[in-house]
């Protein structure tokens, strides 16, 4: 079975920081892998996903994450955050016809910024 | 990108009344859309797939005669909860599927239920 673990509930970062999110999943095959942010009132964004190939994946808003097979890892990334990234981040993973095309959510994270 | 919609974005009820979500993809066609329930400050889960012509695939726990999903159409996926209770209050969020072995999915604004 597949699962999604965002170790962190809160993260609360000062504005111009960087900031890193941590993703751990399990997966039986080769995983596709996303993060996804959820803004009050508005539908889920993709940030960036991976499929296969470089293990470092660039996304949309500055945001970047990388793939680690060894560590089951898929932290989410961004050198200099901004007022306006303060969110909800999900990560999640599947997505493969043969399991339905199925994402499995990790729990989210939730991002502060601080002034 | 994808652009997928949800009417209403948020609905009171009385508890007993039946409520019908719509969930519309607006520039492509789905022939697979999904829909998920979210609890405050909790993740997404995933209550059913739901397939433009045949029934749909309810996940394990979710009652099927009380989550009622119907995909007419390429475009449109209806989720009706019926006879609503207030712990049926929640978030329900949609997705809809680009074609494909593997097709991105494009969630919708979510819908606001709050049963009385």
């Amino acid at each position: 079975a597949q699962s999604v673990t965002q170790p962190d509930i809160h993260i609360t970062v000062s504005e111009g920081a960087s900031l890193e999110l941590r993703c751990n999943y399990s997966y039986g095959a080769t995983p596709y892998l996303f993060w996804y942010v959820q803004s009050p009132g508005q539908g889920l964004q993709l940030l960036l996903k991976y499929f296969s190939g470089d293990t470092l994946v660039q996304g949309i808003k500055g945001f970047e994450a990388e793939f680690k097979r060894s560590q089951s890892s898929f932290n989410l990334r961004k050198p200099s955050v901004h007022w306006s990234d303060a969110a909800e981040y999900f990560c999640a993973v599947g997505g493969l016809k043969a399991a339905g095309n199925k994402l499995t959510f990790g729990g989210g994270t939730r991002v502060l910024v601080k002034p | 990108g994808a652009v997928v919609s949800q009417h209403p974005s948020r609905v009171i009820c009385k508890s007993g009344t039946s409520v019908k979500i719509e969930c519309r993809s607006l520039d492509f066609q789905a022939t697979t859309m999904f829909w998920y329930r979210q609890f405050p400050k909790q993740s997404l889960m995933l209550m059913a797939t739901s397939n433009e012509g045949s029934k749909a695939t309810y996940e394990q726990g979710v009652e099927k005669d009380k989550f009622l999903i119907n995909h007419a159409s390429l475009t449109l996926s209806t989720l009706t909860v019926t006879s609503a209770h207030p712990e049926d209050s929640s978030f329900y969020i949609c997705s809809a599927k680009l074609a494909g072995d593997f097709g991105e999915q494009f969630f919708g604004p979510g819908t606001r239920l709050t049963v009385l």
